[in-house]
């Protein structure tokens, strides 16, 4: 199976701050990777597939790059209502597999 | 509007059994692969299943293979988890979600384990 690595799980932030996450794939994803924001009590919400297509709707602040085993999403000046857990998903295979998750919290 | 909406979760003992329905509206449901994704209180994200247009493709996450079943009806837009054999850990929130990269989420049911 695929594992999927994020790091940091924690970024302190401040609005306005520029903040990138990373995810790393155990094998080779192609670009079948998409990122998700979840607040909580709320399902969670994609912004962005295929690596690096934001979602429709989806502020351009945010982007996503990468291809095979490392990725990134990038916000480029964070807002309020950013703060929250993203995740990664790797859908290479029929079996998906989730990041553990990155927390983004007011510095 | 693409909608999914989550039933049929509650309080189960342990060994037991609980079917979830993910009803499905505003899309052509016939035309996705769908997808079931878990939530454990406090954790991160965990797919558990998919299964394509037709039916004939599934696949699970190791933990609950032998123990889950996803199905779906077509002529009803909905989607199926039966759950059998169920165990503390599988206690979650879970979503039912369309697609390889799961662009629209049902709100979530709620699944406890517990004696």
């Amino acid at each position: 199976d695929i594992q999927m690595t994020q790091s940091p799980s924690i970024l302190s932030a401040s609005v306005g701050d520029r903040v990138t996450i990373t995810c790393r794939a155990s094998q080779t994803v192609g670009s079948w990777l998409a990122w998700y924001q979840q607040k909580p009590g709320k399902a969670p919400k994609l912004l962005i597939h295929m690596a690096s297509t934001l979602e429709s709707g989806v502020p351009s602040r945010f982007s996503g790059s990468g291809s095979g085993t490392e990725f990134t999403l990038s916000i480029s000046s964070l807002q309020p209502e950013d703060f929250a857990t993203y995740y990664c998903q790797q859908y290479n295979t029929y079996s998906y597999t989730f990041g553990q998750g990155t927390k983004v919290e007011i510095k | 509007e693409v909608q999914l909406v989550e039933s049929g979760g509650g309080l189960v003992q342990p060994g037991g059994s609980l079917r979830l329905s993910c009803a499905a509206s505003g899309f052509t449901f016939k035309a996705y692969w769908m997808t079931w994704v878990r939530q454990a209180p406090g954790k991160g994200l965990e797919w558990v299943a998919n299964i394509n247009q037709d039916g004939s493709e599934k696949y699970y996450v190791d933990s609950v293979k032998g123990r889950f079943t996803i199905s779906r009806d077509n002529a009803r837009n909905a989607l199926y988890l039966q759950m059998n054999s169920l165990r503390g850990e599988d206690t979650a929130v879970y979503y039912c979600a369309r697609g390889f990269n799961c662009a629209y989420w049902g709100q979530g049911a709620l699944l406890t384990v517990s004696s």
